[in-house]
């Protein structure tokens, strides 16, 4: 069965503060990953996709790494609008996988 | 303008009833999909359709049914409605289904079974 897992299951940093977060996953035929964020009340919302190890994207103040069997993701300065629970994403055989996520929440 | 919308936002009803959740996107996609949210954010998707045809399903119990009468448009019925089904309900679309594609999702639907 595919799987993807988070960690840590809640952050809570400090505005200005880097927050740091990460997934592994199991799935039979690898395409892609892919970072979502989902705010309360609305739908995830894609952030980027990354497509083999090593794969390392910039996006504004997110940063992640695509590593063998898992993917890290950085925001550095976070601000309380960044608060929402960020979601990892693998494809295996065409089925996509998502994990539980992981629940930022920013103090200012 | 809104790129995949779904009706109603909030439906609340009884153990044993039938409803339906519609799901429209005017994002010119061929591929479709449902997904169930639970309590714990645990994303699970349940169908996906390509060109009007079902191409996923995921061990759904076959009280769920999708139809798709054209590919903008993904609607799920569920039969006799239990506990269990109380969760938040996603709709989503992406351009393609034959590679993991971005996947734009709906506001979501939020069930609740009484």
């Amino acid at each position: 069965e595919n799987q993807v897992e988070h960690s840590p299951h809640f952050l809570g940093p400090q505005q200005g503060d880097v927050a740091s977060m990460s997934c592994t996953y199991s799935v039979s035929r690898f395409n892609n990953l892919q970072w979502y964020r989902q705010n309360t009340g609305m739908g995830p919302k894609h952030l980027l996709s990354m497509y083999s190890a090593g794969y390392e994207k910039q996006k504004g103040r997110l940063n992640a790494t695509l590593l063998k069997n898992g993917s890290s993701l950085y925001i550095t300065a976070v601000q309380p609008e960044d608060s929402a629970t960020y979601f990892c994403a693998s494809g295996g055989s065409y089925i996509p996988t998502f994990g539980r996520g992981t629940s930022l929440i920013v103090h200012p | 303008d809104t790129a995949v919308s779904q009706t109603p936002k909030y439906l609340v009803t009884q153990m044993g009833n039938d409803k339906s959740i519609k799901c429209e996107q005017n994002l010119g996609h061929d591929t479709m999909y449902w997904y169930k949210q639970d309590s714990k954010k645990f994303l699970k998707i349940m169908f996906s359709y390509n060109n009007k045809e079902l191409i996923i399903n995921e061990t759904v119990p076959n009280r769920f049914s999708p139809k798709s009468p054209d590919k903008a448009h993904l609607n799920l019925h569920i039969n006799s409605l239990e506990l269990g089904d109380s969760a938040v309900y996603f709709c989503a679309s992406s351009q393609e289904s034959l590679a993991l594609e971005t996947q734009y999702f709906g506001p979501g639907t939020r069930l609740l079974v009484l």
